[in-house]
């Protein structure tokens, strides 16, 4: 199975900008992988953020942004605010099986 | 509105079997797939499969095809995942999650408050 990897950490300043990228054990990541972002807040479920690379739901807030980078996928959060500080994971696919990354803890501080 | 209820905390002896419910409401259940996730106290989220609720196609996580079982019953609009052969290190709360569609198999919006699972002798 291919492995997902994210960066384990990230913190940034309230009004800052933070990426966080996504990579496969088997190449570049591309818009066949299918890739979402989902947020995940202390004892809650997780929420769809993005997929298929940049498409929002409909209670993404705007200031969240997936694209394609350096053979990754990114999620782009330019303006962070506190109510942003949680667990972020991707989750690419594989011919229709999916694998998540390990998750990134993003700090608001 | 959309909801997808699941069933309450289970607690299991290694070997045992558990079968987790979701009971969707607010859409034709048909028109979308499920999909099961899970996460171990404090771990990060593992994909275990995708049932579609219009054809019953399935596609499990190469690591427990052997052991899991996902359907749906679609007079009930309920989806079910049965996990056999339990182990100490199935221990999780599971998901389940509406697709964006029938095809999808990843979580696409609404997703269930999720059942904690404890396997312990």
């Amino acid at each position: 199975q291919a492995v997902v990897t994210q960066e384990p950490s990230l913190t940034v300043s309230p009004g800052g900008t933070v990426t966080l990228t996504c990579g496969s054990s088997t190449g570049a990541v591309t818009s066949g992988h299918y890739p979402y972002w989902f947020q995940q807040k202390p004892g809650q479920a997780p929420r769809t953020l993005i997929y298929d690379v940049y498409n929002k739901r409909s209670w993404t807030p705007a200031r969240f942004s997936g694209s394609l980078l350096g053979g990754k996928v990114a999620l782009t959060l330019s303006g962070a605010q506190p109510e942003d500080e949680a667990d972020y994971y991707c989750l690419l696919s594989y011919g229709g099986a999916r694998v998540f990354g390990g998750g990134t803890k993003l700090t608001v501080l | 509105q959309v909801q997808l209820v699941q069933s309450v905390t289970e607690v299991k002896k290694p070997g045992a079997s558990v079968k987790v419910s979701c009971k969707a409401s607010g859409y034709t259940f048909t028109s979308y797939g499920i999909v099961w996730v899970r996460q171990a106290p404090g771990q990060g989220l593992e994909w275990l499969g995708w049932i579609s609720a219009s054809n019953g196609n399935t596609n499990y996580v190469q690591k427990l095809q052997d052991r899991v079982t996902m359907t749906t019953e679609t007079s009930t609009s309920t989806a079910y995942m049965e996990l056999r052969s339990l182990r100490s290190d199935d221990t999780a709360v599971y998901y389940c999650a509406r697709g964006i569609n029938t095809v999808a198999t990843a979580p696409g919006d609404y997703w269930g408050q999720g059942t904690l699972v404890t396997v312990s002798s």
